[in-house]
């Protein structure tokens, strides 16, 4: 079945890195748009991070841009988020989603269970 | 960027009522590029609603989405337990942004 697997949260101090995977099957992956929700904890839902099909466009939230950065390895299968200068207010549970085929706009129809990020001394 | 505001911030009903909940947008959503997900504590978001009026694969006819242009509902004709939960806004159809709303809370009254 169609499936989001995310993977490589943890805890990190102020300033560190972390990479975040997320694995697709099910569907055609090299097809599709991706992106990268996160929410804080208690707080509502905030996307971060959008990759076209083919890797050619990325788009960023204002408050990752110039320290995340988003990449895929469509012979993988898989979706990646590196997050550098990590900060407090970047502690989320973090969602990869499934976005629109090749360049159509599209609702997240599929999402990931999501992996928690914590950042904290 | 376009802008969600979501009201009321939270509704309190009974199983069996309506229910209906307010999206507004700063600016016009493009070709009602509107999408409304559910969310229960401990789970991902689940889409519910599509391109304004669009039902997901899956969800109950008792869900249902309106509107267009800056301002959009989604209705739950009548809710069961399960429906129970914070729903979300979103507009996706003005790259870069996909923007959320803060949510609206339906709980047990």
């Amino acid at each position: 079945q169609v499936q989001l697997v995310e993977s490589g949260g943890g805890v990190v101090q102020p300033g560190g890195s972390l990479r975040l995977s997320c694995a697709a099957s099910g569907f055609t992956f090299s097809s599709y748009g991706m992106h990268w929700v996160r929410q804080a904890p208690g707080k509502g839902l905030e996307w971060v991070a959008f990759i076209r099909y083919d890797g050619s466009n990325k788009y960023y939230a204002d408050s990752v841009k110039g320290r995340f950065t988003i990449s895929r390895d469509n012979s993988k299968n898989t979706l990646y988020l590196q997050m550098n200068s990590l900060r407090a207010e970047d502690t989320a549970v973090y969602y990869c989603a499934k976005g629109g085929l090749m360049d159509v706009e599209e609702a997240f129809d599929i999402w990931g269970q999501g992996t928690m990020v914590t950042v904290s001394s | 960027e376009i802008v969600l505001t979501q009201s009321p911030g939270t509704l309190s009903l009974s199983p069996g009522e309506r229910a209906t909940l307010s999206c507004r947008a700063s600016q016009s959503v493009s070709s009602s590029y509107l999408a409304w997900y559910q969310q229960k504590p401990g789970q991902a978001p689940r889409l519910l609603i599509y391109g304004a009026s669009s039902r997901a694969t899956g969800i109950p006819d008792r869900f249902s989405g309106s509107g267009s242009g800056t301002d959009f509902t989604l209705t739950i004709s009548r809710l069961e337990p399960e429906d129970f939960a914070v729903y979300y806004c979103q507009q996706y159809g003005s790259s870069p942004g996909f923007t959320f709303g803060p949510g609206t809370k339906v709980d047990i009254k």
